[in-house]
């Protein structure tokens, strides 16, 4: 299996420019979820996906970010404009959530990362 | 706010000890519990999950689970440098997970 594919690996773009992250997660995965990570906040969570529906939208900063999962393999993050304060290594995770063994399970699996630079 | 608090650290051990990683968490409804190995620069990669009390081993490795105390940690026996790396503790919050802001590790040669 190949894992989680991102693309970009790396983008720098001016303030005011329109950024597109992209993502295929694991096949097979029925959740995907989009992260954001910097020095001073950690590791925070923008955005999942169940099924192709976005199901908790509550950690995207602002209107300036939106995604999109039109099918199970692929998914967007766009953030329009980009600002400065937008640099960070942008990650993308899937996971199949069932149970087993009467366990709800939830592991996760990350991308490599988009490394966004916003100058 | 739901949160799972790590020391940052750098926690140092020594080559061949046990080094031993905390972390608590604020939900009692959460019941499954990650660590992740994070290489600078690289994505954070999934090493243990446990879901019951008590303790679960995989190798060097072995997660303990507290319920009560709302407590899970991690021990890595026998260090190798290769173990240095920042260590992040998740916790389940309904169909998300919640990420601690991890711990550095420091194996010392």
């Amino acid at each position: 299996d190949a894992g989680v594919i991102q693309s970009p690996r790396h983008e720098v773009t001016e303030m005011g420019q329109e950024v597109t992250l992209r993502c295929k997660p694991i096949s097979g995965h029925n959740s995907l979820f989009w992260y954001r990570q910097t020095m001073m906040r950690g590791l925070e969570l923008l955005i999942y996906f169940n099924n192709n529906v976005p199901i908790d939208d509550s950690g995207m900063p602002e209107d300036r970010f939106s995604a999109k999962m039109p099918n199970a393999s692929f998914s967007t993050l766009k953030i329009q404009p980009s600002e400065p304060r937008d640099s960070a290594v942008y990650f993308c995770a899937s996971s199949l959530v069932g149970t087993s063994g009467g366990q709800i399970t939830y592991e996760q699996y990350f991308g490599p990362g988009t490394r966004l630079t916003v100058t | 706010q739901k949160e799972v608090e790590q020391n940052s650290g750098p926690l140092s051990v020594p080559e061949g000890a046990i080094a031993s990683l905390n972390c608590t968490y604020s939900d009692r409804g959460s019941q499954s519990f990650f660590w992740y190995r994070q290489y600078s620069g690289k994505s954070p990669e999934l090493i243990m999950f446990i879901y019951s009390n008590g303790d679960k081993e995989d190798g060097r490795f072995t997660a303990q689970l507290n319920k009560a105390s709302q407590y899970v940690s991690l021990l890595i026996r026998d260090s190798q440098p290769s173990d240095s790396a920042t260590y992040l503790c998740a916790v389940n919050e309904d169909d998300k997970i919640i990420f601690g802001k991890g711990t550095r590790l420091h194996i010392l040669p």
